[in-house]
């Protein structure tokens, strides 16, 4: 079957680092993307893998091993705002993407 | 630029009761289009794609349907709402034009919040 795992929620405190651990199986793989999501709004796209490697976007980073079937998103230098879900998603290659329900994110003052 | 639109936001319905759900995209052609539903405090759960004018693939058999009867024009429909229809409904669109076979990030539309009491 196809799955994806990653922690129901997470805290941290404001300013800090936080990494957010995705695992995934699928039966092809055309990608690993990490979507943020807050409370009521729809998700929007923070980063793609697609080889292994870290790929950085100014305060986010995310990491992938097909090897492994590992993703992770870092989030540097936390803000309130950074406050949110992180969907971790895996595209098997037809078309279709394979969303994880989702970390929620609390930063702490 | 591209936008992507759906209404209405907010939806509440008797059960048993029809639905419509619409959704258009600008600034791109040929896009992938999907509907999704996100029940409260759950992942996003894919429930049609389309890519092309009347093809319609479904993810999971339910009481809803699909249509896509222009290339910018999705619409999510059900002839009799169940109470485990209620959620939130999200479209997305992504690129349908890929040499590499690369389909690139979805870009999702506001949503629709649907009430069925």
């Amino acid at each position: 079957g196809q799955n994806i795992d990653q922690p129901t929620e997470m805290t941290a405190t404001e300013g800090a680092i936080v990494q957010i651990n995705c695992t995934y199986q699928t039966s092809g793989f055309n990608g690993l993307f990490w979507y943020q999501q807050h409370a009521g709004e729809a998700p929007t796209f923070l980063s793609y893998n697609v080889l292994d490697g870290l790929e950085e976007k100014g305060r986010f980073s995310s990491f992938l091993s097909r090897s492994k079937g590992y993703s992770y998103l870092l989030l540097k230098e936390l803000q309130m705002k950074d406050s949110a879900s992180y969907l971790c998603a895996a595209s098997p290659g037809t078309y279709k993407y394979i969303f994880g329900t989702g970390t929620r994110l609390k930063v702490l003052a | 630029s591209q936008t992507i639109h759906q209404w209405p936001a907010t939806l509440v319905q008797p059960v048993g009761s029809p639905l419509s759900l619409e959704c258009t995209v600008e600034g791109t052609s040929n896009p992938n289009l999907y509907w999704y539903r996100q029940a409260a405090g759950r992942g996003l759960q894919l429930l049609f794609y389309s890519v092309g004018i009347g093809q319609i693939s479904s993810e999971v058999p339910q009481n809803l349907s699909a249509s896509r009867p222009q290339d910018r024009q999705f619409i999510l429909s059900s002839k009799k709402l169940l109470l485990s229809d209620s959620g939130f409904y999200l479209c997305a669109w992504s690129s349908g034009d890929s040499p590499s076979g690369s389909w690139g990030e979805q870009f999702f539309g506001p949503g629709t919040r649907l009430t069925v009491l």
